[in-house]
């Protein structure tokens, strides 16, 4: 079992939906939780970390965290086509994180 | 301010040879850190600096890779000699703090490409 699970997609969403992105973790002495937005050969850029259970709102993007159900997920409200890249959610107890795959997302126009 | 740098940016070299991948950290940044990404895996923790301290390079695939990060500034890391399982993208980040909660950010990274 990989210590950070995510499903590799493609996921599809046509422009203007919601976007959910999902992640579970295995080890429970994570603390903070990170979503990344990768382009295509670009540096990962954060989006949003959380570490409280519950919910946490940003602009288009609302990180979800359950430490019960070990998982994480990433919402992005009207999807645009510019949202269309690999999300990485990694997982951190200490100062290292341990990255997911990553999720491929494709907003279609 | 300037963002994490890498270079070079894609490498070429055959097995045996030797590469020294170079970062340059966001000026202020104590922290930085190496990662990994060989095809089709996820990112992987090779080691961590605070200054010019390793704290923790337990990811280190084995004793071909030698890291360093003389005076705290830049750091480089050498792999030596290069084996085709070296291949893959290696990231570069850093950060203020080494406390949780805390953004890493990542440089663009260096594709290397072993032959």
């Amino acid at each position: 079992q990989k210590e950070v699970e995510q499903n590799s997609g493609p996921l599809s969403v046509p422009e203007g939906a919601i976007a959910s992105l999902n992640c579970t973790y295995s080890d429970r002495g994570s603390q903070s939780f990170f979503w990344y937005r990768q382009y295509s050969g670009k540096s990962p850029e954060l989006i949003m970390f959380i570490y409280s259970n519950g919910d946490k709102e940003d602009g288009r993007f609302t990180a979800q965290l359950n430490k019960a159900s070990q998982y994480v997920s990433l919402l992005i409200r009207d999807s645009q086509p510019s949202d269309s890249a690999t999300y990485l959610c990694a997982a951190s107890g200490t100062y290292k994180y341990i990255f997911g795959t990553g999720t491929r997302l494709k907003v279609l126009a | 301010e300037a963002g994490v740098t890498q270079f070079p940016s894609h490498s070429v070299i055959e097995k045996g040879q030797t590469v020294t991948l170079r970062c340059d950290p966001i000026s202020g940044h104590d922290n930085l850190y190496w990662y990994r990404r060989v095809m089709g895996k996820e990112i992987k923790f090779l080691l961590h600096f605070v200054k010019e301290s390793k704290q923790d390079e337990s990811g280190m695939p084995n004793n071909r890779f030698l890291a360093e990060r003389t005076g705290g500034t830049y750091s480089t890391l050498k792999v030596q000699p290069a084996e085709l399982e070296d291949s893959g993208v290696y990231f570069c980040a850093s950060s203020r703090a080494g406390a949780l909660n805390t953004e890493a950010f990542f440089g663009q990274g260096t594709r290397l490409t072993v032959v």
